[in-house]
């Protein structure tokens, strides 16, 4: 139980382009998502929280109008890099817990997003 | 505030040597979980453990053990026998009562078991 999946798994797009990643919870429901970012040879830094149904909470420092957040159902958040840039190239995983797991995050494979 | 500090960068061992990575944390908090992942070179995050803060009992899962000491407030992973297949990123965390369902993590220590 408790899988969290994340599509794609790679993306490579080009400068000024805008790219969705989906994160979806399998077989629980997610009441809380969180998106990180990881840079080569770098921890994990978190960008924002987000729960179902209301606005995503951003990390001092992440740009809001950049990383758009969407989390629309309890199984479902979406971020959109809009107009990515070369900068913007990095991993990027999700992460979800459920209401009877609030203090483990069950984590998705994550996206290797790359801009060319 | 929240710290985990993991102040190996990187580590090599030879296979069968066993290894301890260490971990360090900082919290206010009297309710707090202490975690282990894997990360390989494919990127997904492998859960290992998760302790709580009143359950300072070692932990052993196969070649894996665990040293929970909160009066140094530390965390320690010790790989016994190592295999190459242990080569990843490891990344030990916290989460606080009070961190909102953050998680807090350290640095990462990159293991590398050379044949």
């Amino acid at each position: 139980g408790a899988v969290v999946s994340q599509h794609p798994s790679r993306v490579i797009c080009k400068s000024g382009t805008s790219v969705k990643i989906e994160c979806r919870s399998l077989d629980f429901q997610a009441t809380t998502m969180f998106w990180y970012r990881q840079f080569p040879k770098q921890s994990l830094m978190l960008m924002a929280t987000s729960n179902e149904g209301s606005k995503a909470t951003y990390e001092q420092g992440v740009e809001k109008d950049k990383f758009l957040i969407n989390h629309a159902s309890l199984t479902l958040s979406t971020l959109t890099v809009t107009s990515a840039h070369p900068e913007d190239s990095s991993f990027y995983i999700c992460s979800a817990t459920g209401p009877s797991s609030y203090n483990e995050q069950f984590f998705g494979p994550g996206t290797r997003l790359t801009v060319l | 505030a929240q710290k985990v500090t993991q102040a190996q960068t990187e580590i090599s061992v030879v296979e069968k040597e066993d290894v301890t990575l260490d971990c360090v944390y900082e919290t206010r908090d009297t309710t707090y979980y202490l975690f282990w992942y894997k990360q390989p070179p494919s990127g997904e995050l492998v859960f290992l453990i998760r302790r709580n803060s009143f359950d300072e009992q070692n932990e052993i899962s196969g070649r894996y053990s665990w040293n929970f000491q909160k009066s140094t407030s530390s965390f320690n992973f010790t790989i016994t026998a190592s295999q190459v297949v242990d080569s990843a990123v490891y990344f030990c965390a916290l989460w606080g009562c009070t961190s909102y369902g953050k998680l807090t993590f350290g640095q990462g220590t990159i293991l590398t078991v050379h044949p």
